[in-house]
């Protein structure tokens, strides 16, 4: 079945640690995105990518970074300098890079202890 | 700043009725608009998807758009205790906006479908 993989589903981790989130698809999809999700809060784009070796940086973007080696894998790492990391990150993609029709991976729950 | 602007809610229904649930914008150029469900602890899934003025239907789902009044509903008919999630409203802003088509995102409303 197609679709967009994110692991892990629960991260714990200590302050000041970096964290790499996976996200990987086989939706032949060019377009893929990394939100973050507070409560109160709504979506919130971190990066997006159009296409391979190619990204660009959402709305808050400061402490995050993101690399797109390949069309299927969109990997998110959280660094020491993302102040308040706890959260919940969805990963998501579509065909296009026109951003309407997203499909959205399971997301992951990190905890900063 | 471009806004999408949802009533919190909860909006509560009885079982079997219809679940209206509104969004306005700011951006009177925006193209194109989405409904999104989010159950509780998951993650949002595309359910409606609307481009021109009118009404759109698929099962129970009929989104309405109206570009004049900046606003899309989502009318949701014969409702059912598995209806109840936060629905999210999300736009497409103007093509001239001197953005890159990053979707705006309403913060949702809560529906409750009571059995």
């Amino acid at each position: 079945d197609g679709g967009i993989t994110q692991s892990p589903k629960y991260l714990f981790r200590k302050e000041g640690q970096n964290v790499t989130l996976s996200c990987e698809q086989n939706l032949n999809h060019d377009a893929m995105y990394w939100y973050r999700q507070d409560p109160g809060q709504g979506l919130r784009l971190i990066y997006y990518s159009q296409i391979v070796n190619d990204f660009q940086k959402g709305d808050i973007a400061e402490g995050y970074s993101v690399s797109r080696e390949k069309k299927e894998s969109f990997p998110l790492t959280v660094t020491s300098a993302q102040k308040n990391p706890t959260a919940f990150y969805l990963c998501a993609s579509s065909i296009t890079g026109g951003g309407g029709e997203l499909f959205f991976g399971e997301g992951s729950r990190l905890t900063v202890l | 700043q471009k806004e999408v602007e949802q009533n919190s809610g909860p909006l509560s229904v009885p079982e079997g009725a219809i679940a209206s649930l509104n969004c306005t914008y700011s951006d009177r150029g925006s193209q194109s608009f989405f409904w999104y469900r989010q159950y509780s602890g998951k993650s949002p899934e595309l359910i409606m998807s609307i481009y021109s003025n009118g009404d759109k239907e698929d099962g129970r789902f009929t989104a309405q758009l109206n570009k004049a009044s900046q606003y899309v509903s989502l009318l949701i008919r014969d409702s059912q205790p598995s209806d109840s999630a936060t629905y999210l409203c999300a736009v497409n802003p103007s093509l001239n906006a001197g953005n890159n088509r990053k979707l705006i995102w309403g913060l949702g409303t809560s529906l409750a479908v009571n059995p």
